[in-house]
């Protein structure tokens, strides 16, 4: 594709469930990040994959959070037992290679956990 | 740990006015520092520079990077409405994630 997209764009959800988020990156791109961005603030490094392998997974605020990459494509970033704090824009970049290079990004999904 | 600091958190300018935003990093095995402008949801790609007191230019844009002094400053020079965002510096270090600063909010006034 032109960029990278996710969705959905918005979720609203209730405290306790469990949501998924998506994204797929430009075509070609071997690596893949996911950030999260709380309200004012700037944007938090949350995992990274290069290729369907994540080397670091300690941004990942809790174990309710895992995430997940396929085909060297589309990723799902799961939240289990979702928590107020967990309101926040979720953002996913892609690079051509790993380390270094400039980071597209998506337009974002936006969850807010009521 | 990795940190980076951009001053000020927020600004407001007329148009026409020329602004100074600033970043200093504290960063393990730099890489390169980048800039970022945020208007709505997705940051978009500005500036990447990996070399001490080489700048690099887009139109009204500007950056420059100082490795011994580990800042990096964006300059934007006759500023219009369409300016006004928050602007992202990060660094990206070996580990290929990019740790961001708070961001700097711009605010221009016709």
């Amino acid at each position: 594709g032109a960029g990278v997209s996710q969705s959905p764009s918005n979720k609203v959800t209730e405290k306790g469930k469990d949501v998924e988020l998506r994204c797929d990156p430009i075509s070609g791109h071997t690596a893949l990040y996911w950030y999260r961005q709380r309200l004012g603030q700037g944007l938090e490094f949350l995992i990274y994959f290069q290729g369907n392998s994540a080397p670091d997974k300690s941004g990942l605020p809790s174990d309710r959070f895992s995430a997940e990459r396929t085909g060297e494509s589309v990723s799902t970033l799961t939240i289990q037992r979702t928590q107020q704090e967990d309101s926040a824009v979720y953002l996913c970049a892609s690079s051509l290679v790993w380390r270094g290079n400039e980071q597209f990004f998506g337009p974002g999904t936006r969850l807010t956990v009521l | 740990e990795d940190k980076v600091v951009q001053s000020p958190l927020s600004l407001v300018v007329h148009e026409g006015d020329t602004v100074t935003l600033n970043c200093s990093y504290e960063v393990t095995n730099f890489r390169s520092l980048l800039w970022y402008k945020q208007e709505k949801k997705a940051p978009t790609f500005l500036f990447m520079l990996t070399s001490s007191g080489i700048e690099k230019k887009s139109g009204r844009l500007s950056s420059i990077l100082d490795k011994k002094e580990l800042f990096s400053i964006l300059n934007i020079t006759a500023t219009q409405t369409g300016d006004s965002a928050i602007y992202l510096c990060a660094d990206s270090s070996n580990t290929g994630k990019l740790i961001f600063g708070q961001g700097t909010t711009l605010q221009v006034k016709p």
